[in-house]
């Protein structure tokens, strides 16, 4: 079974609005941590959110936002008032403290910001 | 925020020959160190886990002999390609476990792009 499932392989959005994206899990863990990271062109992994398993309130970051739905085991990510640089890969990515704490990355999905 | 170097960015190299890429943590020190390898259009996946003076940890289905990896230091880990070929070709990716404004997390460095002729 996956790990990590992201479903949407590829989406547009228009800029300025807000998108979301999908991203499940697996695990039997009750200690982990869920990531998002954004890849542009030039392939660098940013890291833009994190979502322990404990923790009680959703993170946000600026523009980001994580919509953690722990007995659907979903951590979408939300990017609020999309911009141009916005498009890029967004990975989501689950770090088991069984597994040694090492991030499984989930397929990505790709987003397009169109003007 | 924790800075990860990559180096060299991108390389190209003839089948057969052998290829070090350098891994550094700029500003901060990383017990662990992870490589990567991501082909076109495709996730990362996971190669080996490095820790500063122990033998690294290889995912399976990764040759240990093919893909060395050092990590003398608490800012320093290397992946050496070993007699590479076409199908080593691709894009390398080490990150390093350290603090960030959400707790400990993992930074990635701007990769390496291997490219065999």
């Amino acid at each position: 079974a996956q790990k990590i499932t992201q479903t949407q392989p590829g989406m547009f959005v228009q800029e300025k609005e807000a998108v979301t994206l999908d991203c499940t899990y697996d695990t039997s863990d009750p200690s982990y941590g869920l990531f998002w990271y954004k890849q542009p062109s030039s392939g660098e992994m940013i890291f833009l959110i994190y979502q322990g398993s404990y923790d009680q309130q959703n993170a946000t970051e600026g523009r980001y936002s994580l919509n953690f739905q722990k007995a659907r085991k979903s951590a979408n990510l939300v990017i609020s008032a999309s911009q141009l640089g916005d498009s890029a890969m967004y990975f989501c990515a689950m770090r088991e403290r069984a597994a040694g704490n090492k991030l499984t990355f989930g397929g990505g999905t790709r987003v397009l910001v169109k003007p | 925020g924790a800075v990860v170097s990559q180096h060299p960015s991108w390389v190209i190299c003839k089948s057969g020959t052998s290829v070090k890429i350098e891994c550094r943590s700029l500003d901060f020190q990383a017990t662990t160190m992870f490589w990567y390898r991501q082909f076109p259009k495709q996730s990362l996946m996971l190669m080996a886990t490095s820790n500063e003076g122990s033998k690294a940890t290889y995912e399976q289905g990764v040759e240990k002999d093919k893909f060395l990896i050092n990590h003398a230091s608490l800012t320093l880990s290397t992946l050496t390609v070993t007699s590479a070929h076409p199908e080593d070709s691709s894009f390398y990716i080490c990150s390093a476990r350290g603090s960030g404004p959400s707790g400990e997390t993992q930074y990635f460095g701007p990769g390496t792009r291997l490219l065999v002729l």
